[in-house]
């Protein structure tokens, strides 16, 4: 049961444009919410993370945007640089459970064109 | 503060050898994870540890894959035996004990290749 979707499974957008990456998730239980990227022949890495405190958060030119109602969450990247290609993973964890178990979504291949 | 290790960094093994990849975590790090990356599965989850302590072992992997966690800094991963269907890159990850807000930091990787 894929509990964690992601889309596109790839996106391609020009430099400097904004490139959307959109997830949805089933368990209402979730609260938290980090994105990871990996470059690829390296490891993934967390680049930015939320919980539904609140609906927003920034770091830079990255931006999560959260919305409890419809379970669904968007890591927007503003003025896209050819060094953020990469394959993005969203995922989620319950704290409630207080485990340290993530469910990843299947990425999303984000390639820059300059 | 070294981060999460892992060896061998290739493995090539002909179908029906059994296999160990080694795994050793941040320092100091309670969680651990063994993962299984391809491009079609993407991300999956075969073994998670708490403080050496078993609490998920993958469903669907039970059969041939094992994991231990003999001391808070040593993990393995064995597969017994080895199908071709295997080949993948094996990750393990670590993080603290936070709940479920831990950062989890991924080591290099194992690259399996089963002949």
């Amino acid at each position: 049961q894929q509990q964690v979707r992601q889309s596109p499974q790839s996106l391609t957008v020009w430099e400097g444009e904004t490139a959307i990456l959109n997830c949805s998730y089933e368990d209402s239980t979730f609260d938290y919410f980090p994105w990871y990227h990996q470059f690829p022949g390296e490891s993934p890495a967390l680049l930015i993370a939320i919980r539904p405190v609140s609906n927003k958060k920034e770091d830079g030119r990255f931006t999560i945007f959260f919305n409890k109602r419809e379970k669904k969450f968007s890591l927007h990247i503003a003025d896209s640089q050819p060094g953020d290609s990469a394959t993005y993973f969203c995922a989620a964890s319950d704290y409630n459970t207080n485990t340290g178990k993530l469910t990843f979504g299947d990425g999303t291949v984000l390639t820059v064109k300059p | 503060d070294a981060g999460v290790t892992q060896t061998p960094r290739h493995e090539v093994a002909e179908k029906g050898q059994t296999i160990i990849l080694k795994c050793e975590p941040v320092s100091g790090h309670n969680d651990l994870f063994w993962y299984r990356q391809t491009k079609i599965q993407g991300l999956e989850l075969l073994s998670y540890f708490r403080s050496k302590s078993l609490m998920e072992d993958g469903g669907a992997f039970k059969d041939r894959f094992k994991a231990e966690m003999l001391n808070s800094s040593f993990s393995t991963l064995k597969i017994q035996p080895t199908e071709p269907k295997d080949s993948a890159v094996y990750l393990c990850a670590s993080s603290r004990d936070w709940g479920g807000y831990a950062e989890q930091f991924f080591g290099p990787g194992t690259r399996l290749t089963v002949l």
